[in-house]
């Protein structure tokens, strides 16, 4: 059975003051690993899919990388616009996606 | 573009009434999926179309009913209710790639409330 956990669960920032968000999983031949962001009330927004260990993705103050067993979505110099849920998923060899719980950030101005 | 519509924004029903929630994209996106989503937790896999055909159903009660009339629509009809249904459904298309990680867009979800 695939797994994710996420952590931290929550997590305050200042703004400007960069971080690190967890996401650990076990899968059954990894197809693909994906972050989102959800903010209140709506749907989840697609940030990146990872395919394989080693690889990187960049998209203005995120990036996230992905090793065998954990993912990373680095957060740098955070804005309060960037206040929301962050969810990682992993797809295995089957076609549903395992969610982790989702770490919610907030940004302090 | 990657955008799924999803309408009514907002739906408020009795346990007696029937209704129906819309989802819509223009992708060429061949998988459409449902979702149920409560407070503070993930979102949970409904039901699953591919190429218009209902390929998984994670033993969902009879009272959510699935339609996909084309490739482009998929519909989810409501009947007899219960209050614990009441949720935020999502709607999400993908490719359907048979290789590599199939990524899901997700639309802006349907906040239901049963009375």
């Amino acid at each position: 059975e695939d797994q994710v956990t996420q952590s931290p669960e929550a997590l305050r920032l200042q703004e400007g003051e960069s971080s690190s968000l967890n996401c650990s999983y076990t899968v059954s031949g990894l197809r693909g690993l994906f972050w989102y962001r959800q903010d209140p009330g709506k749907g989840p927004e697609f940030l990146f899919t990872l395919y394989s260990a080693g690889e990187e993705k960049e998209k203005e103050r995120l990036k996230a990388t992905l090793t065998k067993k954990e993912s990373f979505l680095h957060i740098t110099a955070p804005k309060p616009e960037d206040s929301a849920t962050y969810l990682c998923a992993v797809q295995g060899s089957a076609r549903q996606l395992t969610f982790g719980s989702g770490t919610q950030l907030t940004v302090l101005p | 573009d990657t955008e799924v519509t999803q309408t009514p924004k907002h739906l408020v029903m009795g346990m007696t009434n029937k209704k129906s929630l819309k989802c819509e994209q223009h992708m060429g996106h061949r998988a459409m999926y449902w979702y149920k989503q409560k407070a503070k937790k993930p979102p949970e896999l409904m039901f699953v179309y591919s190429y218009e055909k209902l390929s998984i159903n994670e033993s969902v009660p009879s009272r959510f009913s699935p339609e996909c009339p084309n490739s482009s629509l998929l519909n989810l009809h409501l009947h007899a209710l219960q209050p614990e249904d009441s949720a935020l459904y999502l709607c999400a298309s993908s490719q359907d790639t048979q290789g590599a990680g199939d990524t899901q867009y997700f639309g802006p979800g349907t906040r239901l409330t049963v009375l």
